[in-house]
């Protein structure tokens, strides 16, 4: 069965400071890999996609993914953060004509410090 | 483009009553999705339309929901006999084609609460 692990539920991270948050994923098929991210009252936001090609991604807000077969993740990354980022992100897996809808993980708060 | 519209934003209601939530997706996109996201956990798929025509359906849709698309433009989902379980996020998105070439674009989600 398809699935997706986001191990890491909660992340607080210094105002500033690297990130990093992990994704698995389980996927029968070639997978196309997702991370969206939440705001309280807002709607799911696509921040970035893969989909073939050049494994690292770029994405809005300055924040970048690294597809890695090997390893089955897909983890996000962002060089500095601002507080502004305090959100939930999720990671999401599809495949085109695969049941035709994406299957997320749980999900991880970050929060943001100053 | 005014994004996905959902209606409404919360609904409190008691168990055994029904409920309808409507959705209105961008203009030009063919496909629409119901997602239903709880407490701690990601959006998990329910339904999903291609222009009129309900194309899959997940287990996770007892016979207590309903979701119509009829003219291919907004739909609505209705929960019948309401139980405390159903108290969820319910979110609707739509695409213009196949989400994992494309991008899917959600609403603000319609909060449900049973008492």
């Amino acid at each position: 069965a398809q699935s997706v692990t986001q191990p890491d539920i909660h992340i607080t991270v210094s105002e500033g400071a690297s990130l990093e948050l992990r994704c698995n994923y389980s996927y029968g098929a070639t997978p196309y890999l997702f991370w969206y991210v939440q705001s309280p009252g807002q709607g799911l936001q696509l921040l970035l996609k893969y989909f073939s090609g050049d494994t690292l991604v770029q994405g809005i807000k300055g924040f970048e993914a690294e597809f890695k077969r090997s390893q089955s993740s897909f983890n996000l990354r962002k060089p500095s953060v601002h507080w502004s980022d305090a959100a939930e992100y999720f990671c999401a897996v599809g495949a085109r004509g695969y049941g035709n809808k994406l299957v997320f993980g749980a999900g991880t708060i970050l929060r943001v410090k100053s | 483009d005014t994004g996905v519209s959902q209606n409404p934003r919360h609904k409190i209601t008691k168990r055994g009553q029904n409920v309808t939530f409507r959705c209105d997706p961008i203009s030009e996109h063919n496909r629409l999705y119901w997602y239903r996201q709880t407490l701690g956990q990601g959006p998990e798929f329910l339904t999903y339309f291609q222009n009129e025509a309900q194309l899959e359906k997940s287990r996770l849709l007892s016979d207590r929901f309903s979701a119509e698309r009829p003219k291919g433009s907004f739909s609505t989902l209705e929960i019948q006999r309401t139980e405390q379980g159903d108290s969820a996020m319910y979110l609707c998105a739509s695409s213009l084609g196949d989400p994992a070439a494309g991008e899917l674009f959600f609403g603000e989600g319609s909060r449900l609460t049973v008492l």
